[in-house]
């Protein structure tokens, strides 16, 4: 089945350095990838997405290429800020005839230290 | 309040207990979906809704009732709760079917089953 595999956390890094969350996916069709941000005490919020092979979704600072050929949405930031700290979901959704659902990965813990 | 909204946000109960979680949003969104969070597994999908009266099973539906009687409105109940129910729910509502425009969680109830 379609599934999505994220690097194991937690990930700790100082403020300003560069942030690398590596996301690999397997997938029977031509999926749709996403990056969700989940804050403390919070719901997950879409950050970014591609709908198709070298698309490259951004927002906030953080960005990611759909990357065909080697099944991979990694989510990069070139300078984190304290307030990044969250858990990042990377996901993934393949079209089936309007019966479209996230399939999410574990989940990468992120602390950001002054 | 506009918005997606969960109730209760903490919840402990004892294991053969009934237990319903609320979510409600103010949208009018057709989509609604509930979610389990567990350390190891990421989100996964329990139940989904296209539309009030329709309802589906998502990847983990076994020993969950849900119910759609107002588009608002996506109970998610318990019938006999068991101690590896014991988990984090998020309730998400979406006015598309594809998750390309993106999903919007409620900040989740914590149930703790002894």
């Amino acid at each position: 089945g379609d599934s999505v595999t994220q690097m194991e956390g937690p990930v700790t890094l100082s403020e300003e350095a560069f942030l690398t969350i590596n996301c690999t996916y397997t997938a029977t069709g031509y999926p749709s990838l996403f990056w969700y941000v989940q804050y403390p005490g919070e719901g997950l919020q879409l950050l970014l997405k591609a709908t198709k092979a070298d698309d490259k979704g951004s927002n906030k600072g953080f960005e990611a290429t759909y990357r065909k050929e080697t099944t991979s949405f990694h989510l990069e930031k070139g300078s984190v800020q304290v307030s990044d700290s969250a858990v990042y979901f990377c996901a993934l959704s393949i079209s089936n005839f309007g019966n479209e659902k996230l399939t999410f990965g574990t989940g990468t813990r992120l602390t950001i230290i002054p | 309040d506009a918005g997606i909204t969960q109730s209760p946000r903490y919840k402990i109960t004892e294991t053969g207990r009934q237990v319903t979680l609320m979510c409600h949003q103010t949208w009018s969104h057709s989509y609604m979906f509930w979610y389990r969070q567990d350390l190891g597994h990421g989100l996964r999908l329990i139940y989904y809704s296209a539309a009030a009266d329709i309802t589906d099973k998502g990847e983990v539906p076994d020993g969950y009732v849900v119910s759609r009687s107002k588009t608002e409105n996506f109970p998610l109940t318990l019938e006999s709760a068991t101690r590896s129910q014991t988990s984090v729910y998020f309730c998400a509502s979406s006015g598309q079917g594809s998750p390309y425009y993106g999903y919007t969680f409620g900040s989740g109830t914590r149930l703790t089953v002894v």
